[in-house]
């Protein structure tokens, strides 16, 4: 079945750039009504959306968070990727990848386990 | 960005009980509402899509309802599995937005 998992550094630099990988496994992310995300989680601001991609291309950021974020597909099908410029404390989050199913509603199943950022020098 | 409010905020109830979450949207979704459970250290995973579809290996005692701006979860007979917090999301409109958890507690 589907799997998702997170891997990258859980330490950055206040205006360094968050950089993260979501490996897929059990499927391929260019499978049909298949969107990928990323969002993450915080005590203070809760479950937030960061953007989504369809393999074809288009791709879709939070307004919020859109001049600072860079969503892009690997290759080989099975890795996406996660940028985040000039961080702040305010970013210290836990940040998932997630399949975004879109069938006319969408909803984000399965996630990542979950990978725990911070943001501090 | 629509904003999602789940209320209570925390309950306690016992094994048993028949536990009812609401949560509210600040405009009209239809019928664009997700539920979602997490347990302490894991990923939130998806209970309920578009209202009151339950999502596959989902327990029967979890039901979902509700349309426009006010929807509710409902849990008919509460295992102590069923102990987590829940969240409430629209997809009516981009950016998605979710509400800020119901905790359910043992009482």
């Amino acid at each position: 079945h589907l799997q998702l998992q997170e891997s990258g550094p859980g330490l950055v630099k206040p205006s360094e750039t968050l950089s993260l990988t979501c490996t897929v496994s059990g499927g391929f992310i260019s499978g049909s009504n298949s969107y990928w995300a990323w969002l993450r989680q915080s005590p203070g601001k809760g479950l937030e959306w960061i953007g989504s991609f369809y393999y074809s291309g288009s791709i879709y950021y939070n307004p919020s968070l859109k001049s600072r974020v860079t969503i892009a597909v690997d290759m080989s099908e099975t890795q996406f990727s996660l940028k985040l410029t000039s961080v702040t404390a305010a970013d210290t989050a836990i940040y998932y990848c997630a399949k975004h199913v879109d069938t006319g509603a969408h909803w984000f199943d399965p996630w990542g386990q979950g990978t725990l950022v911070t943001v501090s020098s | 960005d629509i904003q999602m409010t789940q209320s209570p905020s925390s309950l306690s109830a016992s094994v048993g009980d028949r536990v009812t979450i609401t949560c509210r949207a600040s405009q009209t979704i239809t019928s664009y509402l997700n539920w979602y459970q997490q347990k302490p250290g894991k990923a939130p995973k998806l209970l309920i899509y578009a209202a009151s579809s339950l999502h596959s290996g989902v327990p029967s005692r979890f039901s979902g309802s509700g349309s426009g701006t006010d929807f509710t979860l409902t849990i008919s007979s509460l295992r102590p599995e069923d102990f987590a917090i829940y969240y409430c999301q629209q997809s009516y409109s981009s950016p998605p937005t979710f509400g800020q958890g119901t905790k359910v507690e043992i009482k």
